[in-house]
């Protein structure tokens, strides 16, 4: 079965510090997997999505993500938080091109 | 470019109580899902249409959920007759034909409510 992980519920940084949201993937095949990003009361917005191509993948707002098949992680960084970017994030998961898993989320808190 | 539209954008029933969300995709757009996201989850997709026919709704419970998308275009939602557990924002994607969720557009969502 194909299932992510987001090993933290709540994520707090401080204005100006790195951010690191970690992902694990199961996935019997090579599949795409994407971030996207959830703002109170606002659609979903794709961040970045990695599909077999460079495994280290670069997004909007500054954000990227690397891919590592052997520790089947999928971790989004950026390095330096603003304080716009506090919003939900969700790591996915595709093992085709027709069906998406999404992972639990995760919420992130920028403080001044 | 227009984005996915939905309507209404909050709702509040009361049990046993029916109730039906519209989406208008991005135009152009072949493929239509509409997703349940529970409070604190992620979303979990309920439907996919690819024009007018059905793809997987796989995790649609039928006994009290249907959709349509009789002209390929706009779809419809509803829930019938409504239980406490279908409070969640229902969201509804659309994506240009060939692109599957590689390249989804999500709308806004509307919250549902039930009492």
């Amino acid at each position: 079965a194909q299932s992510v992980t987001q090993l933290d519920s709540h994520v707090s940084v401080s204005e100006g510090t790195p951010v690191l949201l970690r992902c694990n993937y199961s996935s019997s095949y090579s599949p795409s997997l994407f971030w996207y990003v959830q703002h109170p009361n606002k659609g979903l917005q794709l961040l970045l999505k990695y599909t077999s191509a460079a495994t280290l993948v670069k997004g909007i707002n500054g954000f990227e993500a690397e891919f590592k098949k052997s520790e089947t992680s999928f971790h989004l960084t950026k390095p330096s938080a603003h304080m716009s970017d506090a919003a939900e994030y969700f790591c996915v998961v595709s093992p085709n091109n027709n069906d998406m898993r999404f992972g639990a989320g995760t919420r992130l808190t920028v403080k001044p | 470019e227009a984005g996915v539209a939905q309507s209404p954008r909050y709702k509040i029933i009361e049990k046993r109580q029916s109730v039906a969300f519209w989406c208008n995709p991005i135009s152009g757009h072949a493929t239509l899902y509409w997703y349940q996201q529970i409070l604190g989850q992620g979303p979990k997709l309920l439907i996919q249409f690819q024009n007018n026919g059905v793809v997987d709704d796989s995790q649609l419970p039928k006994d009290r959920f249907s959709a349509e998308r009789l002209k390929g275009v706009d779809s419809t939602l509803k829930i019938q007759p409504a239980k406490l557990e279908d409070s969640a924002v229902y969201l509804c994607a659309s994506s240009p034909p060939g692109a599957g969720v590689n390249e989804q557009f999500f709308g806004p969502g509307t919250r549902l409510t039930v009492l």
